[in-house]
């Protein structure tokens, strides 16, 4: 199965900046997929990135807010931009590696003061 | 309304207390449900994928059940290292190749 680098692991960030994080797969993958995680509450997905298009965001994310970019088939980057306390989260990159099964790199923990 | 629906919330077992976490469903078109578990400071593991209802799946003290409304994670005589989050998501027509997560079943097993 595909192992996936994120980092960083976790950040502590001011009010009002924006934080890019970075996700390597150590294969060529079509689709990589950004999830978020927030205390006691279920894994969200963010949006769903493809080499070579626009990202696709689920219903309540938009790309203003997390723009992606996806420029190889091994790597993407996901970032929180004008972040808000709200903002802090796990966010989670994620690859399918077959039969609809996802695997996940371990997180970057943000935290937004 | 919450579409996967995890209980309990948490549970604490003593080592060797046999026990069930639940994961119920209210997808229509059910395509797959799966069931991670994830320890602190990681990403979710893939442990099963049920397609049909009166599927089963094990593996070691692990074994999961479907229902056409929910399914089941029994663990039989849990030991300290099977603590951790175990999060059921399901796959379904109406959100197409999406999976939809519940917020999971923190469990402790104490020695």
């Amino acid at each position: 199965s595909a192992v996936i680098s994120q980092k960083p692991s976790r950040d502590i960030c001011q009010r009002g900046t924006s934080l890019t994080i970075q996700c390597q797969v150590d294969s060529q993958v079509t689709m990589m997929f950004w999830y978020r995680q927030q205390p006691g509450q279920s894994l969200t997905l963010i949006a769903t990135a493809n080499q070579g298009s626009e990202a696709t965001y689920e219903s309540g994310f938009v790309i203003d807010k997390f723009p992606i970019s996806r420029p190889n088939l091994t790597f993407s980057t996901l970032t929180v931009s004008n972040m808000s306390p709200e903002d802090s989260s796990i966010y989670l990159c994620s690859v399918s590696t077959g039969a609809n099964v996802l695997t996940f790199g371990a997180g970057s923990r943000l935290t937004v003061l | 309304e919450d579409q996967v629906t995890q209980s309990p919330e948490a549970l604490r077992l003593q080592e060797g207390e046999s026990s069930s976490l639940n994961c119920s469903y209210t997808v229509s078109g059910l395509r797959g449900l799966f069931w991670y578990r994830q320890d602190p400071g990681k990403g979710p593991e893939f442990l099963f994928t049920l397609y049909s209802a009166g599927e089963e799946k094990e593996k070691e003290r692990l074994k999961a059940t479907l229902t056409k409304k929910e399914s089941f994670l029994h663990i039989t005589a849990p030991k300290p290292e099977d603590s951790a989050t175990y999060l059921c998501a399901v796959q379904a027509e109406e959100y197409g190749n999406k999976l939809v997560f519940g917020a999971g079943t923190i469990l402790r097993v104490k020695s």
